[in-house]
């Protein structure tokens, strides 16, 4: 099974400001990566598939990065609505899929 | 525009077995991998989010190997719903439950979820 890291759990940021979100795989799953995002009580949203392919109606604000096992998510300017936790899922060895345990970004 | 809902019993005894179903509409249940995900309670909003399997529309399908003895994903494409049960629950099967649309292809691999249910929450009681 493919263990997925994400790091920070938590990272506080400002509006405006730019979030760099980290997740690393146990070995190499490729560009094989997605990222989600979920706010409270609500489902998680597909942001972003195949490491950098941005899913349909992403702000271009949201870019992905990575390849192998380092992946990294960044929101550039930080809006009032990208306050959320944010998964990463590889999809290069399975079954099972499997899901990072997630990032916090919340307010400074 | 595709949307999806879960349905089920929200009390479950321990033993006994959690069965929910997936309607989907605005769309055709073919083509797609039609999966259950689980979120355990807990923060940050519940603990991290855990693969159950899928339903392809012919009805093959593929378990995640810790669940696969207690699980059947099955598929009502006359009624565009699948259904999950799970036998011999326990606490630890209390969770959010969540089905989704995976999209999914071999050349090159890949296979996300881009539509998803709200969620239901499932609770294991003793």
């Amino acid at each position: 099974e493919v263990v997925m890291t994400q790091s920070p759990a938590t990272l506080s940021v400002s509006p405006g400001e730019r979030a760099t979100l980290s997740c690393r795989a146990s070995q190499s799953v490729s560009n094989k990566l997605a990222w989600y995002q979920q706010k409270p009580g609500q489902a998680p949203r597909l942001l972003i598939y195949g490491a950098s392919t941005r899913a349909t109606g992403i702000p271009a604000r949201f870019s992905g990065s990575g390849s192998g096992t380092e992946f990294t998510l960044t929101i550039s300017s930080l809006q009032s609505e990208d306050f959320a936790v944010y998964y990463c899922q590889q999809y290069n060895n399975w079954p099972p899929l499997t899901f990072g345990g997630g990032t916090k970004v919340d307010i400074k | 525009q595709v949307q999806l809902q879960e349905s089920g019993p929200g009390l479950v005894k321990s033993s006994e077995t959690l069965s929910l179903t997936c309607t989907v509409s605005g769309g055709s249940i073919s083509s797609y991998y039609w999966t259950w995900i689980r979120q355990p309670p807990g923060q940050p909003p519940g603990k991290g989010l855990e693969w159950i399997g899928y339903i392809y529309d012919i009805g093959s399908t593929n378990y995640n190997p810790s669940l696969k003895s207690r699980l059947t994903i099955s598929v009502d494409t006359s009624k565009n719903q699948f259904s999950l049960k799970l036998s011999s629950v326990t606490a630890a099967d209390t969770a959010v439950y969540y089905c989704a649309r995976g999209r999914w292809g071999n050349l090159p691999l890949y296979y996300y979820m881009d539509v998803w249910g709200k969620g239901t929450t499932v609770t294991v009681s003793s």
